[in-house]
């Protein structure tokens, strides 16, 4: 059950630019978080927003979620090449705590050219 | 620093071998969940575990199995591997909802290839 899906699906900008990536989902959620992966290794959780909150900031990190659309964004600010990774959008399944999985999206590829 | 580890970064095996994938939390987590991660499907939720000696199914658990003995210890078992079970293996742990942050901590990943 693909819930997440992220658009794009790759993104190249130079270093010190913002990048936007979006995320859309098709059902009724507590909570959406954002993950990213390095190249062949494990995820790492950067953020999560609660279905009451529109806004969220972690550092250089902005989540917005819209539930109404049914779709949130990860905005990176001022980006650099360490920020090269992929970025995943993971809702619970089922719409619960998470405890019983988070459904992720492909993920965007976002490439931080120098 | 708290961590997720799996036993192995990489791992071949053959045809019809019984495989196992250890992946051990030191965060006293109750929730432990195994993905698999495959190109242009994503990530896919084999089998998560909710306590010690429980386990349910995920979205595509056939040819698996898991083992949770303890609390900080998931194992994922492949009976009888195939070659269509050659994939980058995630194991992943939480709190329990009302705990605190949902979030997942995620291993490195193990990298089997099945030949």
């Amino acid at each position: 059950s693909q819930q997440g899906e992220e658009d794009p699906q790759a993104l190249s900008i130079q270093e010190g630019e913002n990048a936007t990536m979006n995320c859309s989902y098709k059902t009724s959620i507590n909570n959406l978080q954002w993950y990213r992966q390095n190249s062949g290794r494990g995820l790492v959780h950067l953020i999560l927003i609660r279905s009451n909150e529109r806004e969220k900031h972690s550092g250089r990190l902005r989540v917005t979620l819209d539930t109404s659309k049914k779709s949130s964004s990860l905005l990176i600010t001022a980006s650099r090449a360490a920020d090269t990774a992929s970025y995943f959008c993971a809702t619970p399944h089922h719409g619960g705590g998470g405890a019983d999985g988070l459904t992720f999206g492909k993920g965007t590829h976002l490439i931080i050219q120098p | 620093d708290v961590k997720v580890t799996q036993s192995s970064r990489y791992l071949v095996k053959r045809t019809g071998e019984k495989v196992f994938l250890e992946c051990v939390q030191d965060m006293d987590h109750e929730n432990m969940f195994w993905y698999r991660q495959d190109p242009g499907l994503g990530l896919r939720l084999i089998y998560f575990s909710y306590d010690v000696k429980m386990k349910e199914k995920g979205d595509i658990p056939e040819g698996y199995s898991v083992s949770r003995e303890k609390k900080e210890r998931f194992s994922l078992i492949l009976e009888s591997a195939s070659t269509n079970q050659t994939s980058m293996y995630l194991c992943a742990s939480s709190l329990r909802p009302g705990q605190g942050s949902p979030g997942y901590t995620f291993g490195s990943g193990t990298r089997l290839t099945v030949v």
